[in-house]
């Protein structure tokens, strides 16, 4: 069975740029999830979807934060414009609905210079 | 909001016995669960306990969870180099039903 996929795994930008992270759930998983995980810290779920609706979203900085799930498979997470305390690892995790084990992708590493 | 706290470091001799522990603060909390995670890579979910049990047992992984003291350990039996990692905890339960994590503790594996 194919895991979570993100892409890409690194990526360097400057501070004001914009970036996306794509997540690819495992297949047959309804519920998506997208974490922060800043350096020394566990991770912070930013958002989660059940299939393409938004289960939560309260910890989603939305004035530079976007996500969508149109098709309710793959995601799309931006950050538009981007701060320095934006750097970060960005996980993307998936699981069956209902369910509460959480299967995680490798992650995007986001540096904002 | 809820909260999950892990010490940050622990070194073993390779051969010995490895116990991270956690506490949190959220009484509703359903499962607890103990994710590993290694440079460069997700996290890797090793074994979780239903709150209404106090201790489970998988191959070299022993959970023991006080919930009077809401405490949680994981304990690695004949802790390998191999099991040089970040180990997380993190809990879900009332409303939320959401994943909090704690920041994590650090296992380093001396030869």
């Amino acid at each position: 069975e194919a895991g979570v996929a993100q892409s890409p795994r690194y990526k360097i930008i400057e501070k004001r740029q914009s970036v996306a992270f794509w997540c690819n759930p495992i297949s047959g998983h309804a519920t998506l999830y997208w974490y922060q995980q800043i350096l020394g810290q566990g991770p912070k779920l930013l958002i989660q979807f059940q299939n393409n609706g938004v289960v939560d979203d309260s910890q989603l900085p939305k004035d530079r934060f976007s996500a969508e799930r149109l098709k309710g498979v793959d995601s799309t997470l931006k950050i538009q414009p981007a701060k320095l305390e934006d750097s970060a690892v960005y996980l993307c995790a998936s699981s069956l609905a209902g369910e509460f084990e959480q299967y995680f992708g490798p992650g995007t590493r986001l540096t904002v210079t | 909001g809820e909260d999950v706290e892990q010490s940050l470091f622990l070194s073993v001799r390779e051969g010995d016995s490895s116990v991270i522990n956690c506490t949190y603060t959220d009484s509703s909390s359903t499962y607890l669960y103990w994710y590993k995670q290694e440079p460069g890579a997700g996290l890797q979910l090793l074994t979780y306990i239903f709150s209404n049990m106090d201790m489970k047992q998988d191959q070299r992984l022993t959970v023991l969870l006080n919930k009077k003291d809401k405490h949680l350990s994981l304990r690695i039996a004949d802790t390998q180099t191999g099991d040089s990692a970040i180990y997380f905890c993190a809990e879900i339960g009332g409303s939320a039903r959401q994943l909090t994590f704690g920041s994590g503790t650090q296992l380093t594996v001396l030869p």
